[in-house]
């Protein structure tokens, strides 16, 4: 079926690695961030999220880094496994709204 | 339990239609959304309703668009007059709060096509 990882950078590791993917944010008012996981076919899925009173914080097998310095953000993945295979999205809200904008996207490709 | 349920899952329309998306949100979240995503695009906003009312529509593109959930529960996104820039997939999450920091839960999307 049709990819959503059509045309979006790519980023390839090996199983057993761990994966860093990364995010730059365009609105400093952003105060709440999220990392979605997206399968081909299937809606986004939540993964992890960061408010911005924190620069770190750590879930199973994933941590979200957040500078706000820079207006930066990335998803690290531990020990990386085929069933992560997808497009991972992060998202930011404006304090008091509701209203996600999601970015781009990187398609991950774990090598058996 | 059951999660957010979107139908039909694929429509095939000609430029000009009318066309009616439906969402089922997870039994008693408050807030719903939609969202259109493009092929190799992150999921664009919509709009977003709090119980019955649409409490932020910034995102729809024009009046050609309309969206309703007349009793908190089930909404339907009705595009008219449809246009083959609108071929997407539009997909619908629920949350269970008000608050902006509660995980939303997103449908399978219903995939549009205007030929």
């Amino acid at each position: 079926g049709e990819s959503v990882g059509l045309h979006l950078p790519t980023l390839s590791v090996q199983e057993g690695d761990n994966s860093i993917i990364n995010c730059a944010y365009s609105n400093s008012a952003s105060d709440y961030f999220i990392w979605y996981k997206q399968e081909s076919g299937k809606g986004p899925q939540f993964i992890i999220d960061i408010r911005s009173n924190m620069d770190k914080r750590q879930g199973q097998r994933v941590t979200v880094l957040l500078n706000k310095t820079v207006k930066h953000l990335s998803l690290q993945i531990a020990a990386t496994q085929p069933g992560d295979s997808a497009v991972y999205f992060c998202a930011e809200n404006l304090r008091g709204y509701q209203k996600v904008t999601f970015g781009t996207g990187t398609k991950l490709q774990v090598i058996p | 339990g059951a999660g957010v349920s979107q139908t039909p899952s694929n429509k095939v329309t000609e430029k000009g239609k009318y066309v009616e998306l439906r969402c089922d949100p997870i039994s008693g979240h408050t807030a719903l959304y939609w969202y259109r995503q493009s092929l190799g695009q992150g999921p664009e906003f919509l709009i977003y309703f709090q119980g019955t009312g649409a409490a932020d529509d910034s995102g729809l593109p024009n009046d050609r668009f309309f969206a309703v959930r007349p009793e908190g529960s089930v909404s339907t996104l009705k595009i008219q007059r449809t246009e083959r820039g609108d071929s997407a997939v539009y997909l619908c999450a629920s949350s269970p709060g008000t608050s902006a920091y509660n995980e939303q839960f997103f449908g399978p999307g219903t995939r549009l096509t205007v030929l």
